[in-house]
């Protein structure tokens, strides 16, 4: 298994408070990425990183932002949650951006905003 | 943009049913096509990938090939196994721009198979 750690596994909290989800990997892959899993939706990417301090936005982007400052951690924040935010996050790593790389999952995180 | 439309689930199955999950994709150029497999409670893994026009992956008894005429990439397996119950996720990475640097996903398709 790809050494990739998100954390928390779980996590509640309140309509208008910070949330910072994290992904830590083991694999010195230069590329990272936050996706979010929503019933009916699908997996769709939030933002991605493809070096230190290098990120930029995803499909779905609006009221996130994220940081990378070691090639390690890959910081997802909620800057004021919402309801419409509850859902299933999974960070993503590869090696390179060739299209036929295989990007490796973490096992998620389940934040509810309530 | 890229897109990928896959069937809707839930699909049901008994043991030893033949499967066909559908797939199909939108994209430039010469995108490659993955399946991803969710068990419950876990992350997604890859189950097979393809990477140019013909080219059939397989893994655990499960195929599909990369059909660039038809735009699709089914997925397919002779004998499911109760083992097999996941959601099965289609995808694409495309080969220029920015879409090579994320995967496109479809909806998912629940696959249940009972005993």
């Amino acid at each position: 298994d790809a050494g990739i750690t998100q954390s928390p596994r779980h996590k509640v909290t309140e309509t208008g408070t910070p949330v910072t989800l994290r992904c830590h990997q083991t694999e010195n892959h230069r590329y990272m990425y936050w996706y979010r899993q929503d019933p009916g939706h699908g997996l769709r990417l939030i933002h991605y990183s493809y070096g230190v301090k290098d990120t930029d936005k995803g499909e779905v982007s609006d009221g996130y932002s994220v940081s990378r400052s070691k090639t390690e951690d890959f910081l997802l924040t909620l800057e004021s949650a919402t309801s419409s935010q509850t859902s299933v996050y999974f960070c993503a790593i590869s090696e390179n951006r060739g299209s036929s790389t295989e990007a490796f999952f973490g096992q998620g995180t389940r934040l509810t905003v309530v | 943009g890229n897109s990928v439309t896959q069937m809707e689930g839930p699909v049901t199955l008994s043991e030893e049913a033949f499967l066909t999950i559908n797939c199909t994709y939108t994209a430039t150029g010469y995108p490659s096509l993955f399946w991803y497999v969710q068990y419950p409670g876990e992350g997604l893994q890859l189950l097979l990938k393809a990477t140019k026009a013909d080219d059939k992956g397989s893994n655990k008894g499960f195929e599909a090939t990369y059909r660039k005429e038809t735009t699709s990439f089914h997925l397919e397996k002779g004998s499911v196994q109760v083992s097999d119950s996941a959601v099965y996720f289609c995808a694409l990475r495309g080969d220029s721009g920015a879409g090579s640097y994320q995967l496109t996903f479809g909806k998912g398709t629940k696959l249940s198979v009972i005993p």
